[in-house]
């Protein structure tokens, strides 16, 4: 089974509008972190925000918010007031403790695109 | 800053080819790691290191090795390239067990082999 599912390939969004990625994962660990990257054009992966499993509020990182829904299994990226600068693939990943090490499970990726 | 930085931003090889990727970190990061990317599947981890000469498989380590003879750099190896190892490849380090473990990555290497 998929560790990450993200079920949507792309996205459009209006600029200044808000957009939510959606994003599912699964584990049954009881501790874990979950994480969302930006990778513009360009190549370089940059990290948004991240999540534990026992944070009690919801992550946010200047526009970026993350919906944290743990018996759903989701961690949604919720991105406010869109920037055409914005425009990127968007992944989704995890971390288990139980692995003992600190690699990251990613999701498929989606397509984010501003529209003027 | 974190840098992570890969030698070659991009490369072509021919089959059979033995292919040297590079990656040198200047964090002092404990763990390093090469994923390779290709559409529609997202990153998928290749090897791992968690310290100096010591590594570890990740889901796709066929037809790959890896090196790590100092802390800072973590090579990727293809012994004998082939087609299907046309990608982009890249190379990530983090702190072991501190802070939230986010990686930091590399600008990425594409390969082609022909």
């Amino acid at each position: 089974a998929q560790k990450i599912t993200q079920t949507q390939p792309g996205m459009f969004v209006q600029e200044k509008e808000a957009v939510t990625l959606d994003c599912t994962y699964d584990t049954s660990d009881p501790s874990y972190g979950l994480f969302w990257y930006k990778q513009p054009s360009s190549g370089e992966m940059i990290f948004l925000i991240y999540q534990g499993s026992y944070d009690q509020q919801n992550a946010t990182e200047g526009r970026y918010s993350l919906n944290f829904q743990k018996a759903r299994k989701s961690a949604n990226l919720v991105i406010s007031a869109s920037q055409l600068g914005d425009s990127a693939m968007y992944f989704c990943a995890m971390r288990e403790a139980l692995t003992g090490a600190n690699n990251l499970f990613f999701g498929t990726g989606t397509r984010l695109t501003v529209i003027p | 800053d974190v840098k992570v930085t890969q030698s070659s931003r991009y490369l072509v090889k021919r089959t059979g080819e033995k292919v040297f990727l590079e990656c040198v970190q200047d964090m002092d990061h404990e763990n390093m790691f090469w994923y390779r990317q290709d559409p529609g599947l997202g990153l998928r981890l290749i090897y791992f290191s968690y310290d100096v000469k010591m590594k570890e498989k990740g889901d796709i380590p066929e037809g790959y090795s890896v090196s790590r003879e100092k802390k800072e750099r973590f090579s990727l190896i293809l012994e004998s390239a082939s087609t299907n190892q046309t990608s982009m490849y890249l190379c990530a380090s983090s702190y072991f067990k501190r802070g939230s473990g986010e990686l930091f990555f590399g600008e990425g290497s594409r390969l082609t082999v022909l």
